[in-house]
């Protein structure tokens, strides 16, 4: 089935570093990637919509330019969190659609980020 | 604007007791529900999805339009049931994401 690989599963910097997560599809192109953010027993909150050769949507509320999009091909997307706070510290998750088949979601692992 | 209510934080059942995890949403159009489940230090994976009218582990969801409810049942409730569970809902109009319930998480005690 389809698989998406997040990299790294944990990361922790000091604060004002960027930090970059990776989201890659393995066996399959997705065209569409969607980013989340999860804070601790709280449900999944939608960032962003990265589309593949084209800049990402950003929902209401979320810095574009704190929180870069990269959708260079159809199996990487790229989450940079630009200067990064003690705020800024969760779990980022991402989830692709593939090209090929229904309107179905594959989630990566998860990315925790916690800045110093 | 697309909203997705899970009213029930936890839920604790015993082994072998009926389970229903409630889930109403709000769309004007024709929404695709899921349900998602996230084991113990697992990922977010799909349970099921209301087109496929399937039985997914025990688990059923019947798509109610009237009282807009996607509500997820089993008649007997396992141990290994134990987990977060997200309704989820996507609009009909093209490359829309998910938006997610806040999630319940169900206890099953033996």
């Amino acid at each position: 089935g389809a698989v998406v690989s997040q990299h790294p599963s944990r990361v922790i910097c000091k604060s004002g570093t960027s930090v970059k997560i990776e989201c890659r599809s393995l066996d399959f192109q997705a065209t569409t990637m969607f980013w989340y953010r999860q804070f601790p027993k709280q449900s999944l909150m939608l960032m962003a919509t990265s589309n593949e050769g084209s800049k990402a949507t950003y929902e209401q509320g979320v810095e574009k330019d704190k929180f870069l999009i990269n959708h260079a091909s159809l199996t990487l997307s790229t989450l940079t969190v630009t200067s990064a706070h003690p705020e800024d510290s969760s779990f980022y998750i991402c989830s692709a659609r593939s090209t090929v088949g229904a309107n179905v979601l594959t989630f990566g692992a998860g990315s925790r980020l916690t800045v110093l | 604007a697309q909203r997705v209510t899970q009213p029930e934080k936890l839920l604790s059942v015993f082994k072998g007791a009926p389970v229903e995890l409630k889930c109403n949403y709000s769309y004007s159009g024709s929404p695709e529900l899921f349900w998602y489940v996230q084991y113990s230090r697992q990922r977010l994976q799909l349970l099921l999805r209301h087109i496929s009218r399937e039985s997914i582990k025990g688990f059923t969801a019947d798509l109610n339009k009237g009282e807009t409810s996607f509500h997820l049942k089993k008649p007997f409730a396992q141990e290994e049931d134990s987990a977060m569970y997200y309704c989820a809902l996507r609009g009909d109009s093209g490359n829309t994401p998910l938006v997610f319930g806040k999630g319940t998480r169900l206890s099953v005690i033996a």
